[in-house]
């Protein structure tokens, strides 16, 4: 079965400098949740889109932003990058009505240097 | 606002023994769902077993099974028979119900670190 795509699946970028993450929800999914998981920590919630609306917003930093495009997939948007932006960036998609699990992807490892 | 405490940053079981990881949460919601996620050292979440709050009987999917307490807010999780493949870390989440406002997104615990010893 398909599951959660993103990519890269790895991105090495320099302070201050940009990066796109992407993410693509299994089939018929319209819910997208993106997360932080920084070395060591648990996840932490960035920002949820419902039917290419923001639906709810975390600790997502005012250097970053997202959307979710008319086929449902994501972009996490990071600008002028930062050391402590270095964290594996996972995706996580699911029907609005479904009451189980949530998928992950695989993750994107972003390292600043 | 939720929480979820895992209290064991580190664990060790012996290989094909049985192994228990505390799970206590907090949450004034009386509708939730309790997930258990590995994460192998590759990075990759994996979903393991889910418990609704309503659910009156213990979740189990195949050598996992889901301790649900409720009066005592905890969801430790059982895993049977271990296998060296099972070392990894292991999360602990909860979600709100879509009431809440907050999309159901996944609050996590810190996480246990399991090794499994041949």
């Amino acid at each position: 079965a398909a599951g959660v795509i993103q990519s890269p699946r790895h991105l090495i970028k320099e302070k201050r400098e940009t990066a796109t993450l992407k993410c693509y929800p299994i089939p018929r999914h319209d819910t997208v949740y993106w997360y932080q998981q920084g070395p060591g920590q648990d996840p932490q919630f960035l920002i949820s889109f419902y039917e290419k609306m923001q639906s709810d917003k975390g600790s997502i930093p005012d250097r970053f932003s997202a959307q979710q495009f008319s086929d449902y997939h994501s972009e996490l948007n990071m600008s002028s990058l930062e050391l402590g932006d270095s964290a594996l960036y996972f995706c996580a998609s699911i029907t609005r009505g479904n009451t189980g699990e949530l998928f992950f992807g695989e993750g994107s490892r972003l390292t600043v240097l | 606002a939720q929480k979820i405490t895992q209290t064991q940053p580190g664990m060790f079981v012996q290989e094909k023994e049985a192994v228990t990881l505390d799970c206590t949460y907090d949450t004034s919601d009386q509708s939730y769902g309790l997930f258990w996620y590995k994460q192998p050292s590759s990075g990759e979440m994996i979903f393991l077993i889910y418990q609704g709050s309503y659910d009156e009987q213990n979740a189990t999917e195949g050598r996992y099974s889901l301790n649900f307490q409720k009066a005592r807010k905890s969801a430790n999780l059982v895993i049977s028979a271990s296998q060296l493949g099972d070392s990894a870390m292991y999360f602990c989440a909860m979600r709100r119900p879509i009431s809440s406002g907050s999309a159901r997104q996944l609050t996590f615990g810190s996480g246990t670190q399991l090794t499994v010893l041949p």
